[in-house]
C-alpha cells in the first residue's frame, strides 16, 4: 500500500511570490492534514481536510490555504512569501472518521525562501 | 490548555546502551490519545505506537517498548541496546477527544544521537 506521497520534495522561492504544495493520501484515507516545522517553533498545525471540506484550522495567516479534491488529494498554497515561511511542510493522512485515528505522514516538502 | 513536554531537547549515547525518552502531556479531556514518531534526517514522520488513554498497559515491540503512566500524565519511550540507525528525532505527540482528524499536538522533540 502507498504511504503518503508530496510534491515537490524541495523548492526555493523569492519573498514575494507563492508556491503550491501537494499531497496524496493512502488510498481510502478522506482526512488530510498539513503541519508546519521549523527550527524555532517546531511542528505546528496549519489544518485538515475532509471530504473536500476544511474541518479543523490552526492558527496561520490567511495567506495559507489549502483545498481537497474529490480523491482526497490536497494541496496547500502560501502567497506572498515571506522569509520567515522557509520550513519543512509536512502532509498526514487518516481515515478520518474515527477518535484518533492514527495519523501518517509523508516525507514532507522542504521549502526555502530567498 | 493542552500540551505536550519533551524536555530532553539532545540525547548522545553508546551503541548497546539503552535509552529512554521523556513525554509529559497535559490535557483536560479523559479520552484522548498518544503517539510517538521517528523522524530520520530525509524528514518523513514514521509512526511508532498509538496508545489510548483507557489502555495504560505497557507495550513492547522488538527493542522498543512504552510505559504509559496517567498518574504522572507520562509516555516515555525506551530504546534497548540501542543502535547507530536509531539515530533520528523522536515525537511525542497528542490527540484529544474530539479530534476525528490529523490535528495533533507536539512536543519539541528529542534528538537522539547513537554513536559507534
Amino acid at each position: 500500500k502507498a504511504g503518503v506521497t508530496q510534491t515537490p520534495r524541495y523548492l526555493i522561492k523569492t519573498r514575494g511570490q507563492q508556491v503550491t504544495l501537494s499531497c496524496s493520501p493512502i488510498s481510502g484515507h478522506r482526512s488530510v492534514s498539513w503541519y508546519q516545522q521549523t527550527p524555532g517553533q517546531g511542528l505546528q498545525f496549519l489544518f485538515e481536510y475532509f471530504s473536500e471540506t476544511q474541518r479543523n484550522k490552526g492558527n496561520f495567516p490567511g495567506r495559507f490555504s489549502g483545498r481537497q479534491f474529490s480523491n482526497s488529494r490536497s494541496e496547500m498554497n502560501v502567497s506572498t512569501l515571506e522569509l520567515g515561511d522557509s520550513a519543512l511542510y509536512l502532509c498526514a493522512s487518516s481515515s478520518g472518521t474515527a477518535k484518533g485515528n492514527t495519523i501518517y505522514f509523508g516525507e514532507g516538502s522542504w521549502l526555502t525562501v530567498v | 490548555a493542552q500540551k505536550v513536554t519533551q524536555a530532553q531537547t539532545e540525547i548522545s549515547v553508546v551503541e548497546k546502551e539503552d535509552v529512554t525518552l521523556d513525554c509529559v502531556y497535559e490535557t483536560r479531556d479523559t479520552t484522548y490519545y498518544l503517539f510517538w514518531y521517528k523522524q530520520p534526517p530525509s524528514g518523513e514522520l514514521v509512526f511508532l505506537i498509538r496508545r489510548n488513554s483507557f489502555d495504560e498497559q505497557n507495550e513492547i515491540s522488538g527493542r522498543y517498548s512504552w510505559n504509559f503512566q496517567k498518574s504522572t500524565s507520562s509516555f516515555n519511550f525506551t530504546i534497548t541496546a540501542s543502535q547507530v540507525v536509531d539515530s533520528a528525532v523522536y515525537f511525542c505527540a497528542l490527540s484529544e477527544a474530539d479530534n476525528q482528524g490529523g490535528k495533533l499536538i507536539f512536543g519539541q522533540g528529542t534528538e537522539l544521537s547513537v554513536k559507534p
